[in-house]
């Protein structure tokens, strides 16, 4: 099984609105990233969670705080976006090993986000 | 330059007809080459994923690597209307030690197959 699972799937909010988009693995990987993609253009990397652990924030808005509550779940609390951030939000995972080889990533369905 | 190009289309193809996809690279470092199918409104699907140069086949599908030519490609055969959908690049090099990898996307490819 290698099925990674986001909520909602859709998500409407204002500029004052404060809201969290989740995500769920349970193929027992230890690396999870979110991604942000617009439309018509590739994914772009937000965060890298390592081992629950923030590896990599790409210079992402403080309006959007990651969470990793434990090695299954992911977390992006949102508060104070602009219409600019509407977006498909995309959640992965891998594996995470340190093997010296790369692992593959495996993308939920996202969440698809619009801010008024 | 960007770090992988890819021709993002439209490409509009009839059902049954041989479809090559392909990107290019610059970074020498990248080992692992993978291709993403991603339909409308839905998140990117791991469809192959390859080490090295070389090539793998997975049913209709066959990936190429050409890594003296940094050139990777996608074919797909006997095309349905169903693999309409837009086709990602993505590599990366090793592993960080952190346990993470960073993927580069390309563009991505529109493709159309049409009865």
């Amino acid at each position: 099984d290698t099925e990674v699972t986001q909520t909602p799937k859709h998500l409407v909010m204002g500029m004052t609105n404060k809201k969290s988009l989740k995500c769920e693995q349970h193929m027992g990987h230890r690396a999870m990233y979110w991604y942000k993609q617009k439309a018509k253009k590739p994914p772009e990397l937000m965060f890298v969670y390592s081992y629950e652990k923030l590896s990599i924030n790409e210079s992402v808005p403080s309006r959007f705080s990651p969470e990793c509550p434990n090695s299954s779940l992911l977390n992006l609390h949102l508060h104070a976006l602009q219409p600019e951030d509407s977006a498909l939000y995309l959640c992965a995972s891998s594996q995470g090993k340190t093997s010296g080889k790369t692992d593959t990533q495996y993308f939920g369905p996202g969440t698809r986000l619009t801010v008024l | 330059q960007k770090e992988v190009e890819q021709d993002p289309g439209p490409l509009s193809v009839p059902e049954g007809a041989i479809v090559s996809l392909n990107c290019t690279y610059s970074n020498s470092a990248f080992q692992y080459f993978m291709w993403y199918r991603q339909y409308s409104r839905k998140g990117p699907e791991l469809l192959m994923y390859t080490y090295s140069s070389g090539n793998k086949e997975d049913g209709r599908f066959t990936a190429q690597v050409d890594k003296s030519s940094k050139y990777i490609s996608l074919f797909i055969r006997d095309s349905q209307p169903s693999d309409s959908a837009t086709y990602l690049c993505a590599m990366s090099a090793s592993t960080f030690s952190g346990g993470y990898n960073k993927l580069i996307f390309g563009a991505g490819t529109r493709l159309a197959v049409h009865p």
